[in-house]
């Protein structure tokens, strides 16, 4: 079975503040998906990694996919109230079953004005 | 151009009664996954369906769960005689194709079980 470890479970920062989330594994995907998860609604994709050592950016947050695949990170610059909210990354192993994703447990963010 | 849409959005039973969560996926998909998300714990696959084929139901319980995607109609997770562990936030999400990892998600179903 497949684990995704996410860290940290909560993080409660001042606007303005850097921060990076990180998801790590003992598994290899073949690609790793970052979503936001509002309250009372589904997760929305932000990103999807694909190459070992791969880095995307959108705006504000960078992801970095690890060299083996095995791990991933969120770093958020100069975060605003806005950025707050439950942020999911999650594999994809492989194989024909592609929306099948191993999910962690996330992490909380809250930014506080 | 509407999303996956998800209904009841909230669904309170008995136990030892029947649960039917419906998802239309978005216009255009054909593959349609459920997954729960627990309190306290992450997401977890459920099933994988095609119109009318059940590709991968590695994530179902054995027993009480079934899902089906006809070939007219919404996709239909269906839960019979629950129970209290069964209370969740089932999410259904689609996707145009088998070659595709986007996934759009619905709103989800809350389920509660008294």
């Amino acid at each position: 079975t497949q684990l995704l470890e996410q860290s940290p479970q909560f993080l409660s920062i001042q606007e303005g503040e850097n921060l990076t989330v990180y998801c790590n594994s003992s598994s290899v995907f073949s690609s790793l998906q970052w979503y936001r998860q509002e309250p009372g609604e589904g997760p929305v994709l932000l990103v999807t990694v694909v190459t070992g050592g791969e880095v995307k950016k959108l705006k504000r947050l960078t992801f970095q996919f690890g060299d083996a695949r095995k791990d991933s990170s969120l770093h958020i610059t100069a975060a605003q109230p806005g950025d707050t909210g439950l942020y999911l990354c999650a594999g994809n192993a492989g194989g024909t079953s592609y929306g099948k994703l191993t999910f962690g447990q996330g992490t909380i963010l809250t930014v506080h004005p | 151009n509407a999303g996956v849409m998800q209904n009841p959005r909230h669904l309170v039973r008995r136990r030892g009664q029947e649960a039917r969560l419906r998802c239309s996926p978005m216009k255009g998909h054909s593959h349609v996954y459920w997954y729960r998300q627990l309190p306290e714990e992450g997401l977890k696959f459920m099933v994988y369906l095609q119109k009318e084929n059940i590709i991968d139901e590695s994530g179902m319980p054995k027993e009480r769960f079934s899902a089906e995607f006809p070939k007219e109609g919404p996709s239909i997770l269906r839960i019979q005689q629950v129970v209290r562990g069964d209370s969740a936030a089932y999410f259904c999400a689609s996707s145009p194709g088998s070659a595709n990892e986007k996934l759009f998600f619905g709103s989800g179903t809350q389920l509660s079980v008294l």
